[in-house]
């Protein structure tokens, strides 16, 4: 059965340092995302990506953050100069349509440690 | 703005047994949906049932089934006949039309004993 898949699935950085978290979505989906868990707290919308451009984002979304879909398999997200708050699970997830009114698949996530 | 609120951390069940999962969320949009999510231990999320908000009769998927108060804004998940491969994370969410994304409640973890 097609997964999402991430990569890494923990990574371990220093305060200021860039991080590129990496996903698979499944082959025929169009719409794909980012959700972050910190520690104990509710899973969180970042960013959906639709025709390779983003379709919304969150808030948490801001400059220090950025999605691109390089090479039409691959999905990033990239964290510019990380800090300690970026600590957290990162969850990339893909629907074959608009996941608002659908299911979403979720990859395993990514664990972010900011030292 | 839209809320999701699980105010069960933890519960726990006998194999074979039923359990109900709490879960009440606050939205202001008359188009939504809501969703049951589970993540066992290192797995990921998948979903559970999903309900419209436009709909009365209450989803159900084999064993999982829900109780979809819409007055009330609560949408608890029923587990029928519990097995072990049940234990996991559950996570209520909802969303809307009008937006792509979800928001998730804090979670319920579930243990399934034998």
């Amino acid at each position: 059965e097609p997964e999402v898949t991430q990569t890494p699935s923990h990574q371990v950085t220093q305060m200021g340092q860039e991080v590129i978290l990496r996903c698979v979505p499944i082959s025929n989906h169009l719409y794909f995302y980012w959700y972050r868990q910190i520690l104990g707290q509710k899973v969180e919308f970042l960013v959906s990506f639709y025709n390779n451009e983003i379709s919304e984002k969150s808030e948490i979304f801001d400059d220090q953050f950025s999605v691109e879909r390089p090479d039409g398999s691959n999905f990033t997200l990239k964290i510019r100069s990380t800090k300690l708050e970026d600590s957290a699970m990162y969850f990339c997830a893909s629907s074959p349509d608009r996941g608002r009114t659908g299911e979403l698949f979720f990859g395993e996530g990514s664990r972010l440690t900011v030292l | 703005a839209q809320t999701v609120t699980q105010s069960q951390p933890e519960m726990s069940v006998q194999e074979a047994e039923t359990v109900t999962l709490s879960c009440t969320y606050d939205t202001s949009e008359s188009d939504y949906y809501l969703f049951w999510y589970k993540q066992p231990p290192s797995r990921q999320m998948i979903l559970v049932i999903r309900q419209e908000a436009y709909k009365q009769q209450n989803a159900t998927e084999n064993r999982f089934s829900v109780n979809f108060q819409k007055a009330a804004k609560s949408f608890s998940l029923k587990i029928s006949d519990s097995q072990l491969g049940d234990a996991a994370m559950y996570f209520c969410a909802v969303g809307a039309r009008n937006t792509d994304k979800l928001i998730f409640g804090t979670g319920t973890r579930l243990q399934v004993f034998p």
